[in-house]
């Protein structure tokens, strides 16, 4: 089935360490590609996106994310994490034959410790 | 940037009633507009597709007479809630999208509660 999945439910990582959030799509063609953050009760905020074009994108926040077309991945990083950075990441899909409709994944809880 | 706005933010009411949350994209028109539901420590859930000037499209297993969406003009669209139930409660997230962008600028979020 198509779909979006980020494996990690629940990530903990220590103030300054560096982060990777994991985010995998099925979908046949390359879709666009988007990671948005959440903060409790808050609605979502969009870090990056990717179209087409050079596979590593900046975002704000210090957050980059790269797009491996042969892995389907389009995973989050940040090279030093701080503790503003604890809330949920969506990483969300339009699959290039669904019109404008996001497809999201299941979100990934990030702790940051001080 | 594009910015939506959602009012009410918090919303109490009480069974059997019906509640209105408006989306409202502030700085651009948006000729779509998304209705999303998400529940507790939980992802979005799409329940609908908000056309200015025509009906809305519905998602598989949404109730359109209960969830009833009406996109009145170019930078407003309301979720009504009809008859609520406790099963209702929830977080309601409205978007929108500036043609012919693909990317979707999201409300901060409505929580019902129905009592």
């Amino acid at each position: 089935a198509q779909s979006v999945t980020q494996p990690d439910i629940h990530i903990t990582v220590s103030e300054g360490a560096s982060l990777e959030l994991r985010c995998n799509y099925s979908y046949g063609a390359t879709p666009y590609l988007f990671w948005y953050v959440q903060s409790p009760g808050q609605g979502l905020q969009l870090l990056l996106k990717y179209f087409s074009g050079d596979t590593l994108v900046q975002g704000i926040k210090g957050f980059e994310a790269e797009f491996k077309r042969s892995q389907s991945s389009f995973n989050l990083r940040k090279p030093s994490v701080h503790w503003s950075d604890a809330a949920e990441y969506f990483c969300a899909v339009v699959p290039d034959n669904y019109g404008q409709n996001f497809v999201f994944g299941p979100g990934t809880r990030l702790s940051v410790l001080p | 940037g594009a910015v939506v706005s959602q009012h009410p933010s918090r919303v109490i009411c009480k069974s059997g009633t019906s509640v209105k949350i408006e989306c409202r994209s502030l700085d651009f028109q948006a000729t779509t507009m998304f209705w999303y539901r998400q529940f507790p420590k939980q992802s979005l859930m799409l329940m609908a597709t908000s056309n200015e000037g025509s009906k809305a499209t519905y998602e598989q297993g949404v109730e359109k007479d209960k969830f009833l969406i009406n996109h009145a003009s170019l930078t407003l669209s309301t979720l009504t809630v009809t008859s609520a139930h406790p099963e209702d409660s929830s977080f309601y997230i409205c978007s929108a999208t500036p043609p012919p962008s693909y990317e979707q600028y999201f409300g901060p979020g409505t929580r019902l509660t129905v009592t």
